[in-house]
């Protein structure tokens, strides 16, 4: 069975940093797209990182262009999300979901991240 | 403000369809066949219901059905059950590697 498993959350203060990491099992990793998501609190969803199955495009919301970096290691089946410069607004539940005929197919329980003072 | 527009609320009784509409603009809905729905109970994740408009998961009762006119999509679920009570979000490929989301809307069996 597919499955993904988010880990990495927590409480930061404001421009702090945090790294989300993304385990995947059950599939050939290395053939997919991956997608970080987040939800704030009883609001709807935005896409924010975007990392092709070979790495060789990424993209990133405006909102956290120049402050976040995704990557993955298809080695480990791993994809992670580097966030620098946080601020209280990126507080948030991030999931990992995999991309399949431009869309979502499995997504991870999804880990908390507090961003404050 | 969320890209794609959803209403709020959506209700029926157990047995009744209740419809969802996703307004985008050219861009987005109106320019892909790729809008998908997302069924989201409290406190859990996400879950594929609908992709590529109209295309249901393996998986996905056939009480849920997609369609799309023009810049609007909708997300149809007939014969209502208590299980059915969620969230529910629409996205939309916008091109590029980007996607975006509908605000979502609650679904209550009343």
């Amino acid at each position: 069975e597919a499955q993904l498993v988010e880990s990495g959350g927590g409480l930061v203060q404001p421009g702090g940093s945090l790294r989300l990491s993304c385990a995947a099992s059950g599939f050939i990793f290395n053939t997919y797209t991956m997608t970080w998501v987040r939800q704030v609190s009883g609001k709807g969803l935005e896409s924010v990182a975007y990392i092709s199955a070979d790495s060789s495009a990424i993209d990133y919301a405006d909102s956290v262009k120049g402050r976040f970096t995704i990557s993955r290691d298809n080695a480990k089946n791993s994809v992670h999300l580097q966030m620098n410069s946080l601020r209280v607004e990126d507080t948030a539940v991030y999931y990992c979901a995999r991309n399949t005929f431009w869309s979502f197919d499995i997504w991870g329980q999804g880990t908390l991240v507090t961003v404050s003072s | 403000q969320s890209a794609l527009t959803q209403p709020p609320s959506a209700s029926g009784s157990p047995g009744q369809s209740v419809t969802i509409s996703c307004t985008g603009t050219s861009s987005d809905v109106g320019g892909y066949n790729f809008v998908s729905w997302y069924q989201q109970p409290p406190g859990k994740a996400p879950k594929l219901m609908i992709f590529e408009v109209s295309k249901r998961p393996s998986g996905v009762p056939d009480r849920f059905s997609g369609s799309k006119s023009g810049n609007t999509a909708s997300l149809t679920v007939s014969g209502l059950q208590a299980e059915d009570e969620a969230h529910y979000y629409c996205s939309s490929y916008a091109g590029g590697y980007s996607w975006v989301f509908g605000g979502g809307t609650k679904v209550t069996v009343l």
